[in-house]
């Protein structure tokens, strides 16, 4: 079952500009990740935030959630061409993750 | 670092074949994943270890079985290959987690093709 839903599926911004991608969720969260998947490769774990933060950082990347809402955003400031990529939000559930169908982010040189 | 890693980057497979995916992880993280990867389906749960030897069934199990008899060892089989099984297969480990996921680590997955 869906339980991160990501917006928008894609992305295309200039190299330079920030990219922000949302993340909707049904159910209550202990946590909520975000990972990020170069085509063709396995996915990499970016962040995690827990269900007590509202917002955390990591280099050029920013998380913020939303529990009333049952949402998260993932900012990324100052978008450089390696950023392109796909982009999942996940939500915890017991010991396992529930993915998102996740965001195509491209950033055009 | 963690490192997982599967088997094969490309397989290619006949209808009615038993297929074996290997997957191996240098970190002594109790928690492995199967997972498989479909355009516009996103990250579907196959089968999850928590131990040696323990399995639980994920969101797709059906044409599926899994081995674990090591605890850096998870294994995926498809008991009788057919064409809707053609896709990316991940896998992914991490350590136990209490009431906070831990983050999971991913090799490069396997595109597996039934013919």
């Amino acid at each position: 079952s869906q339980q991160g839903e990501e917006d928008p599926q894609a992305l295309s911004i200039q190299e330079g500009e920030n990219a922000t991608m949302n993340c909707s969720y049904k159910t209550s969260i202990n946590n909520l990740q975000w990972y990020r998947q170069n085509s063709g490769r396995g996915l990499v774990h970016l962040i995690l935030i827990r269900s007590n933060e509202r917002e955390k950082h990591s280099g050029r990347l920013r998380v913020t959630l939303d529990t009333s809402k049952k949402s998260s955003s993932l900012l990324i400031t100052a978008s450089r061409a390696a950023d392109t990529a796909s982009y999942f939000c996940a939500t915890g559930r017991a010991q396992k993750l529930v993915f998102g169908q996740g965001t195509r982010l491209t950033i055009n040189p | 670092d963690v490192k997982v890693t599967q088997s094969s980057r490309y397989l290619v497979k006949r209808t009615g074949e038993k297929v074996f995916l290997e997957c191996v992880q240098d970190m002594d993280h109790e928690n492995m994943f199967w997972y498989r990867q479909d355009p516009g389906l996103g990250l579907r749960l196959i089968y999850f270890s928590y131990d040696v030897k323990m399995k639980e069934k994920g969101d797709i199990p059906e044409g599926y079985s899994v081995s674990r008899e090591k605890k850096e060892r998870f294994s995926l089989i498809l008991e009788s290959a057919s064409t809707n099984q053609t896709s990316m297969y991940l896998c992914a480990s991490s350590p136990l987690g209490g009431r906070v996921n831990q983050p999971q680590h991913f090799g490069d997955g396997t595109r597996l093709s039934i013919l």
